[in-house]
């Protein structure tokens, strides 16, 4: 299987803050990296596919970059709906693999 | 919009078998394949599955070959079943949309179920 390393594990960051998440595979996947954002008791929602594909509806905020083994999602400026935790999946292989999660909590 | 809904018993006892339904509406099940995904209480999303709307299937090799999923295109739903369940069962399930070609990720997703092991 594809182990998906995410850091940190969670941060703490101000409204208008630059976050930085990052997820790295244990071996080349590519571009098959996308992004989930999970808030509490609610269902994970993707905001970036094929590492940097913007998902429809998804703020401009949000990006994400890499391929290969290391991919970063970036948050340019945090907004208050934005503190949640947020989730690397790989579609190069199955199993289909997660990394542990990132939570983005107010400082 | 398509808009996806879990169903099924809240709980389950050890050893017997864990029965859950997603039912797909706003759009035709035939079109797209689709997941199920489970998130243990304060843990990680776990993959379990997928199926073709062929009805062909693949899962997780962690789950031992207890997992059946199975679609009824007339009804427009798909089926988890997960067998021989133990108290590491206990998550919330959900189904999810497989969207996108070669990188495919999950687009739409149900609210959760809830399923909980215990005798």
């Amino acid at each position: 299987d594809i182990q998906m390393t995410q850091s940190p594990s969670s941060l703490s960051a101000s409204v208008g803050d630059r976050v930085t998440i990052t997820c790295r595979a244990s071996q080349s996947i590519s571009s098959y990296l996308n992004w989930y954002q999970q808030k509490p008791g609610k269902a994970p929602k993707v905001l970036i596919y094929g590492a940097s594909s913007l998902q429809i509806g998804v703020p401009s905020r949000f990006s994400g970059s890499g391929s290969g083994t290391d991919f970063t999602l970036t948050i340019s400026s945090l907004q208050p709906e934005d503190f949640a935790t947020y989730y690397c999946q790989q579609s190069s292989t199955t199993p289909l693999t997660f990394g542990g999660g990132t939570k983005v909590e107010i400082k | 919009q398509v808009q996806l809904q879990e169903s099924g018993p809240g709980l389950v006892k050890p050893s017997e078998t864990l029965s859950l339904t997603c039912t797909v509406s706003g759009g035709s099940i035939s079109t797209y394949s689709w997941n199920w995904i489970r998130q243990p209480p304060g843990k990680g999303l776990e993959w379990i599955g997928y199926i073709y709307h062929s009805g062909n299937f693949k899962q997780n090799p962690s789950l031992k070959s207890r997992v059946t999923i199975s679609v009824d295109t007339s009804t427009n739903q798909f089926s988890l079943k997960l067998r021989s369940v133990s108290a590491a069962d206990t998550a919330v399930y959900y189904c999810a949309r497989k969207m996108g070609r070669p990188n495919f990720y999950m687009d739409v997703w149900g609210t959760g179920s809830t399923v909980t092991v215990s005798s």
